[in-house]
């Protein structure tokens, strides 16, 4: 299975500011997947982060606050853009093909002052 | 639209006392079923996949099942390590996405 690491583990930041989360792959991956969990809360879908296309978003997520980058088969990043204390959460990369499991990294732990 | 819930929302149990936890779906065809386990400061851990109605798989000392309706994860002589987070998820027709349910807390008690 798909080994998926996470930069930063966690950050603090200020209001107004965006901070960018990567998502690193060990092996070639069709599909990754952005998410949010908010605390004791279960997971959220964003985006669908698609290698040499646009993102594909959920209702609720617009480009403009979460934009994503997906240059190849193993990474992608997901911004989170002018942060409020409401973008406190916790993001989650996957990765997967359609009909097998997702794998999840460990997340980043995101805290807006 | 695409709903997964599970219940109990939080369980305690006694170490060796056995229980089953139960996801009910509601999802326009099947593609698969997935449970996942999730610690404290981590992401979620991919525990079994269940295609049909009737499949079961097993892994040490939890098994999970699936009906046309709902699933169950059951956990025999539980010890405190199985404490966790047991997320469950479907996968719907030709679709990529997981839409996923709310969890149970399990713990277990030494």
């Amino acid at each position: 299975s798909a080994v998926i690491s996470q930069k930063p583990s966690r950050d603090i930041c200020q209001r107004g500011t965006s901070l960018t989360i990567q998502c690193q792959v060990d092996s070639q991956v069709t599909m990754m997947f952005w998410y949010r969990q908010q605390p004791g809360q279960s997971l959220t879908l964003i985006a669908t982060a698609n290698q040499g296309s646009e993102a594909t978003y959920e209702s609720g997520f617009v480009i403009d606050k979460f934009p994503i980058s997906r240059p190849n088969l193993t990474f992608s990043t997901l911004t989170v853009s002018n942060m409020s204390p409401e973008d406190s959460s916790i993001y989650l990369c996957s990765a997967g093909t359609g009909g097998e499991p997702q794998h999840f990294g460990d997340g980043t732990r995101l805290s807006i002052l | 639209e695409d709903q997964v819930t599970q219940s109990p929302e939080a369980l305690r149990l006694q170490e060796g006392e056995s229980s089953s936890l139960n996801c009910s779906y509601t999802v326009s065809g099947l593609r698969g079923l997935f449970w996942y386990r999730q610690d404290p400061g981590k992401g979620p851990e991919f525990l079994f996949t269940l295609y049909s109605a009737g499949e079961e798989k097993e892994k040490e000392r939890l098994k999970a099942t699936l009906t046309k309706k709902e699933s169950f994860l059951h956990i025999t002589a539980p010890k405190p390590e199985d404490s966790a987070t047991y997320l469950c998820a479907v996968q719907a027709g030709d679709g990529q996405n997981f839409v996923f349910g709310p969890g149970t807390r399990l713990s277990v008690l030494p």
